[in-house]
């Protein structure tokens, strides 16, 4: 069965630095895209950025990027210039196109910017 | 555009009760979910959908139903409300690499 897993509960980063939130997944599937969502405080859940499985370059969006490595199954999510309205919870999530359209999702890591 | 839309956002209900939450989305996106989230946890899927008339069980479907009669529309229902049915749900709905999540509607079942 599918499976996500983010073993970083939470995270301590430092404002101004980058910081790294782990995932890895475990799939037989070749067909397959990744998401990481922010949820902050308030509770609504924001799309940050995606990774096909057969895209070629890790996928970036503003400082975000995602650093995919197929064969190790993990689709790390990289956080440049940390900024304080950073700290929320992050979560990576897996879809299976080839499957039933499920979209499963990790447990979630805290991040905590300090000033 | 209002993306995807959830009612209501709030909603205090009596074991035994029953109730809809609504969820609209104006994308045209095929696929919809329903998730709940418990206090400091991840998502959990209740029931997805692939398409109008399709819906199928995700991991914690039971107390729960759902219908989808047209494509913008997929209510979850709840009968006979538990306590351990007191959580944020969520909806979402997907179409190729972009998928967009609702507000929430947060139950509590007193």
């Amino acid at each position: 069965a599918q499976k996500i897993t983010q073993t970083q509960p939470g995270m301590f980063v430092q404002e101004k630095e980058a910081v790294t939130l782990d995932c890895t997944y475990d799939t037989s599937d070749q067909s397959y895209g990744l998401f990481w969502y922010k949820q902050p405080s308030s509770g609504e859940m924001i799309f940050l950025i995606y990774q096909g499985s057969y895209d070629e370059q890790n996928a970036t969006e503003g400082r975000y990027s995602l650093n995919f490595q197929k064969a190790r199954k993990s689709a790390n999510l990289v956080i440049s210039a940390s900024q304080l309205g950073d700290s929320a919870m992050y979560f990576c999530a897996m879809i299976f196109p080839r499957g039933q359209g499920n979209l499963i999702f990790g447990k979630g890591t805290k991040l905590s910017v300090k000033p | 555009n209002a993306g995807v839309t959830q009612t209501p956002k709030f909603r205090i209900l009596k074991i035994g009760q029953s109730m809809t939450l609504q969820c609209a989305q104006d994308m045209n996106h095929n696929y919809m979910y329903w998730y709940r989230q418990d206090p400091g946890m991840g998502l959990k899927l209740i029931y997805y959908s692939v398409g109008a008339g399709i819906t199928d069980k995700g991991e914690v479907p039971n107390g729960y139903n759902v219908s989808r009669s047209t494509t913008e529309d997929f209510p979850l229902r709840l009968e006979l409300a538990a306590p351990s049915q007191t959580s944020v749900y969520f909806c979402a709905s997907r179409k190729g690499t972009g998928a967009f999540f609702g507000q929430g509607t947060r139950l509590t079942v007193v």
